[in-house]
């Protein structure tokens, strides 16, 4: 069974605080690796592509470690507009992403 | 910025009947998709087109679904007979030149009464 297991959360921090996601998922075979984020009722955007080494975009840092099958999003200074799920997501083969469940942050002042 | 786009927003039907989802992918996009997301459940994957057939497909996928490519811009799903638990939000989206980074359109909300 293909799965993707993510902490549903909800994370409630402060501005400005750092906080981390995390995500594993079942298949050992797993080709490309993605972290989304869906505000309610909208569509899943796309934050960034995770790749073997480590990618970083502003304040988003991604990480995939495929000996542990792991991938994790790190989320600095956090703001008020970082209030959203965060969905973990795989394709294992062919062409399909496949979700996790989400998990829902949620940044006050 | 170019986006997918989805028509209607929201479909409202009767359990029995036929519904035509319309999407239209980013234009230079070549592998179009459609999700769909019960509510308060995760993004499920229904089918994948390349080069004007299916490429793969779930097993939620069966022979009441289909998908079309009218013409060179749209993309539609065919539910050929719905059922009350057919109703989600179902997505379109787009990547190019492969399968990896795609983008998805705002979503039908298809309600089956």
């Amino acid at each position: 069974r293909k799965e993707v297991e993510q902490d549903p959360g909800p994370f409630n921090v402060p501005e400005g605080a750092t906080v981390a996601f995390n995500c594993t998922y079942s298949n050992s075979a797993s080709q490309s690796f993605f972290w989304y984020r869906q505000d309610c009722r909208k569509e899943p955007k796309l934050l960034m592509s995770v790749y073997s080494s480590g990618n970083e975009d502003g304040r988003f840092t991604a990480q995939l470690n495929r000996a542990s099958q792991y991938i994790s999003l790190l989320i600095r200074d956090s703001k008020l507009s970082d209030s959203a799920t965060y969905l973990c997501v795989v394709i294992e083969a062919g062409t399909a992403l496949i979700f996790g469940k989400g998990t829902t942050l949620s940044v006050s002042s | 910025e170019p986006e997918v786009t989805q028509t209607p927003s929201h479909q409202v039907t009767q359990m029995g009947q036929e519904v035509i989802l319309r999407c239209v992918p980013i234009s230079n996009h070549l592998y179009f998709y459609w999700y769909r997301q019960i509510l308060g459940q995760k993004v499920e994957f229904l089918v994948s087109f390349y080069n004007n057939e299916i490429s793969e497909k779930s097993e939620i996928f069966d022979d009441q679904f289909s998908v079309e490519r009218p013409d060179g811009s749209n993309f539609t799903l065919k539910i050929r007979s719905t059922k009350l638990e057919d109703s989600a939000m179902y997505f379109c989206a787009s990547s190019a030149p492969g399968p990896n980074e795609q983008f998805f359109g705002p979503g039908t909300r298809l309600t089956v009464l």
